[in-house]
């Protein structure tokens, strides 16, 4: 089956780095994408990794390595707006359908 | 300003009472999908679409239907909705099935 792990909660301060980590297992693989969702919103497009390597935008970092089946979204100098869940996707396929394929989220927990 | 729209954002309805959700993008996307998102389990593909006249199932398609009669529009039915369908739906648009997607408001459905 396909499925991707990422831990459900994580917690840091304000200020701090944080890492998330992203595992997964899909048919066919066509890219790594990280979302940004704040309660009662809708997800936001952060990043996308089609290569290996890190890719940086401001604050948020995302890398990939595809042959760990391995990515993380990195986020620096933490401000209480980085609250939010965070859900890693990659592109995969089934049949016709380059269907993105959700991992469950996880929760960043910011402390002052 | 680039937008997916949907409607309604709040719905409560009674079990078996034909609602339709609506959505509608303005970027000229081909790609449409739906999704459902439920709590510790990410965002699930109920149903998408390619383009005009063209839509397949995703992961969860029981008890859904929907058309793409314009490109700009995707509505979501369910003709006989009950209660395991409460959920908070998004509806999402991409150019092309690679790209970056965009997501409407979401629509918080509640049966009874």
């Amino acid at each position: 089956g396909q499925s991707l792990e990422q831990p459900s909660e994580v917690t840091a301060v304000e200020g701090a780095i944080v890492q998330i980590n992203c595992t997964y297992q899909t048919s066919g693989f066509y890219g790594l994408s990280w979302y940004q969702q704040h309660d009662g919103g809708a997800p936001t497009f952060l990043s996308y990794n089609g290569l290996d390597g890190l890719e940086e935008t401001g604050r948020f970092s995302s890398f990939l390595s595809r042959s760990d089946s391995y990515g993380y979204l990195l986020l620096q100098e933490l401000q209480m707006k980085d609250s939010a869940s965070y859900f890693c996707a990659v592109r995969g396929k089934t049949s016709s359908n380059y269907q993105l394929i959700w991992g469950a989220g996880t929760k960043l927990i910011i402390k002052p | 300003e680039a937008q997916v729209t949907q409607n309604p954002r709040y719905l409560i309805t009674v079990t078996g009472k034909k609602l339709t959700v609506t959505c509608s993008q303005n970027m000229n996307h081909e790609y449409m999908s739906w999704y459902r998102q439920d709590p510790g389990l990410g965002l699930r593909q109920i149903y998408y679409s390619m383009n005009v006249e063209v839509t397949d199932k995703g992961d969860v398609p029981e008890g859904y239907k929907v058309s793409r009669k314009e490109k700009r529009n995707f509505p979501l039915i369910l003709e006989s909705p009950s209660p395991n369908q409460t959920s908070l739906y998004f509806c999402a648009s991409s150019l092309g099935q690679r790209g970056e997607a965009f997501f409407g408001q979401g629509t918080r459905l509640t049966v009874v």
